[in-house]
């Protein structure tokens, strides 16, 4: 079956530090990969997406690119800010069909000024 | 903002009761997903409902139904609560049946 597998943090970094966040797959067929964001108290946000290999999804000076032959899709920011603080979750759905979004366990950032 | 909506936005309730979510689409999107996020499982994919099918099931409890009405709403029903079944409650929609998810505020439910 599908998995994603990430760093669970808490991740603490002072501010205007780059950040890299680890994101490995086990996934059948084609799958899109996706990073959600969850500020305290909300919902989830999509991020950022890529469909297929070699593609970079990029939003809000986060980038991440799907790589096949690692199976990652890791994420990055040059310079955080402190209003990046938030759970970040990577998901994957299968191609070729509906199905849901397999998420990682998130991981928490906390970005200190 | 998502335009993805949920009512209630918490939901106190005893042990061995009923529940019912509401959910809300985006405008134009025929497809609604049920997600269950708690501390343990973290976030679990539930069902989906495309245009008023059910397309995909994950690890959704007997106890738990779902459907989607032909206005495209949706609505999570949850029977016979345990302790465990408290949890953050996620709707998301999407245009088609594999296109991106779009997530609500989620409906926050405790169970005593």
């Amino acid at each position: 079956g599908n998995s994603v597998t990430q760093m669970e943090g808490p991740v603490t970094l002072s501010e205007e530090a780059f950040l890299t966040i680890n994101c490995t797959y086990t996934a059948t067929g084609y799958p899109s990969l996706f990073w959600y964001v969850q500020y305290p108290g909300e919902g989830l946000q999509l991020l950022l997406k890529a469909t297929k290999a070699d593609d970079k999804g990029s939003n809000k000076g986060f980038e991440a690119t799907y790589r096949k032959e690692t199976t990652s899709f890791h994420l990055e920011k040059g310079s955080v800010q402190v209003s990046d603080s938030a759970v970040y979750f990577c998901a994957l759905t299968s191609g070729g069909g509906a199905d849901g979004l397999t998420f990682g366990k998130g991981t928490h950032l906390i970005i200190q000024p | 903002d998502s335009g993805v909506t949920q009512t209630p936005k918490h939901l106190i309730t005893a042990t061995g009761q009923r529940v019912t979510l509401r959910c809300s689409p985006r405008s134009g999107d025929l497809s609604v997903y049920w997600y269950q996020q708690s501390l343990d499982q973290g976030l679990q994919f539930l069902i989906q409902y495309y245009n008023g099918e059910e397309r995909a099931k994950g690890n959704i409890l007997e106890r738990f139904s779902a459907q989607q009405f032909p206005d495209l709403h949706s609505e999570l029903n949850l029977s016979s609560l345990e302790l465990g079944d408290s949890a953050l409650y996620f709707c998301a929609s999407s245009v088609s049946r594999v296109g991106t998810q779009y997530f609500g505020p989620g409906t926050r439910l405790l169970v005593l």
